[in-house]
């Protein structure tokens, strides 16, 4: 099982839509949890961070996280076609090391 | 927020020539830094974890000989690509890590802009 997994996609949505991306990793004691956004030939960015159960909004961004099912979540409401990019979950763990899903490519269609 | 700046933010060279890339923490103090390789369409891949004032930690199948890094202060890293080859062209993105600024003050990730290296 790898330490922090997402769904490749691709996610498509229609614009205006609410777009649903999930991650789920594998190290109960994990604290904190971020979100990156990538466009394509560009580095990732950091969009949003949780570190608590429940829900933390940002924006038309909305992280949730949950602790005990070990998967974090993040929602764009009214997704805008400049929204189309790869999402990756990150997780640190131990140490020094982030462990990163291999991310989730959306599409906002028009 | 933390700005991490990386140069040259891309870079063609002849085969067989070394090519140094920066990556510069420029308002805070790093002191580790993390180098990935991105291939088209491709997830990040870890390349190493550089620490400052000691030898980077290269990840399995990573040729160290090949790829120099080198921590020397709290604010620079530098990635030598020596006798670069074809097949070593690729997206090759730092991050540094460092304190959440905000309640939390997590550790968390903040990626310089990419090198794209092609070698002819």
């Amino acid at each position: 099982q790898k330490e922090v997994e997402q769904n490749s996609g691709p996610l498509s949505v229609p614009e205006g839509a609410i777009a649903s991306l999930n991650c789920t990793y594998s190290d109960r004691v994990s604290q904190s949890f971020f979100w990156y956004r990538q466009y394509s030939g560009k580095s990732p960015e950091l969009i949003m961070s949780i570190y608590s159960n429940g829900d933390k909004e940002d924006g038309r961004f909305t992280a949730q996280l949950n602790k005990a099912s070990q998967y974090v979540s993040l929602l764009i409401r009214d997704s805008q076609p400049s929204d189309s990019a790869t999402y990756l979950c990150a997780v640190p763990v131990t140490g020094n090391q982030f462990y990163f899903g291999t991310g989730t490519s959306l599409t906002v269609i028009p | 927020g933390a700005v991490v700046s990386q140069h040259p933010s891309w870079v063609i060279c002849k085969s067989g020539t070394s090519v140094k890339i920066e990556c510069r923490s420029l308002d805070f103090q790093a002191t580790t830094m993390f180098w990935y390789r991105q291939f088209p369409k491709q997830s990040l891949m870890l390349m190493a974890t550089s620490n400052e004032g000691s030898k980077a930690t290269y990840e399995q199948g990573v040729e160290k000989d090949k790829f120099l890094i080198n921590h020397a202060s709290l604010t620079l890293s530098t990635l030598t690509v020596t006798s670069a080859h074809p097949e070593d062209s690729s997206f090759y993105i730092c991050s540094a890590k460092h304190r959440d600024r905000g309640r939390n003050g997590a550790n968390v990730l903040t990626f310089g802009a990419g090198s794209r290296l092609t070698v002819l």
